[in-house]
């Protein structure tokens, strides 16, 4: 366990519906990450927040995604109107700025669409 | 355009033996190689990680070998065991926070 939680672990939902995830960092890491993952791949990186805010969006995340973090502690990730596409693993993953790469990874939450 | 090009895509070991995975970089901005471990249901582990000024770093049963001038590292996993079976992916990093993963090596230590 490093420390880093999500919830839900699983979601089944259906196409169009909205979904929301949460991720809690480490309680002292200012840096939150966010990463989709399919079958057979590596982590893509989604989107980063320092403290509260949103620095970096990668092209992947379409309009349909959103991500906040508004007291700089957890964050959500929302996914609007799903589509089957959007079936993956989404992983958060936390780090400190203070010289320390490393980032602590989530156990993920596996979203399934129909 | 993939970052981080990672080999083999499965790798089947006998117990004992040597694990040996290559993963590849074009970009010289990179500043941080680390390697992770995920086993099926969980989020990836940090491993061990090396810096571009180093050639080696050695934890326990694991090596990273760092080739600067090719842009290749390694991970070595010495005396294999079926506990290491597990998917193994390398990251190379710049500016501390940008992280690009390889695809993923699937490991399976056989008894």
């Amino acid at each position: 366990d490093t420390g880093v939680s999500q919830d839900p672990r699983h979601k089944i939902t259906k196409r169009g519906q909205n979904v929301t995830f949460r991720c809690d960092p480490i309680s002292e890491h200012n840096r939150l990450y966010w990463y989709r993952q399919t079958l057979g791949q590596g982590p893509e990186f989604l989107t980063y927040f320092q403290n509260e805010a949103q620095l970096e969006k990668s092209r992947l995340l379409s309009d349909r995604f959103s991500a906040e973090r508004p007291k700089g502690s957890f964050s959500t990730l929302e996914i609007q109107r799903t589509e089957q596409g959007d079936s993956a693993m989404y992983l958060c993953a936390s780090s400190s700025d203070r010289g320390q790469e490393t980032q602590y990874f989530g156990p993920g939450t596996r979203l399934l669409v129909l | 355009q993939q970052q981080v090009k990672q080999s083999p895509q499965s790798l089947i070991v006998q117990k004992g033996g040597i694990s040996i995975i290559n993963c590849a970089y074009e970009n010289t901005a990179f500043d941080y190689f680390p390697w992770y471990q995920q086993f099926p249901g969980k989020g990836p582990a940090l491993l061990i990680a090396i810096r571009p000024d180093v050639s080696e770093k050695k934890e326990g049963r694991f090596t990273i070998s760092f080739n600067k001038s090719a842009k290749q590292f390694s991970l070595h996993i010495m005396d294999s065991q079926p506990g290491d079976s597990a998917t193994y992916f390398c990251a190379a990093v710049y500016n501390f926070n940008k992280f690009y993963f390889g695809s993923g090596t699937k490991l399976n230590v056989k008894p």
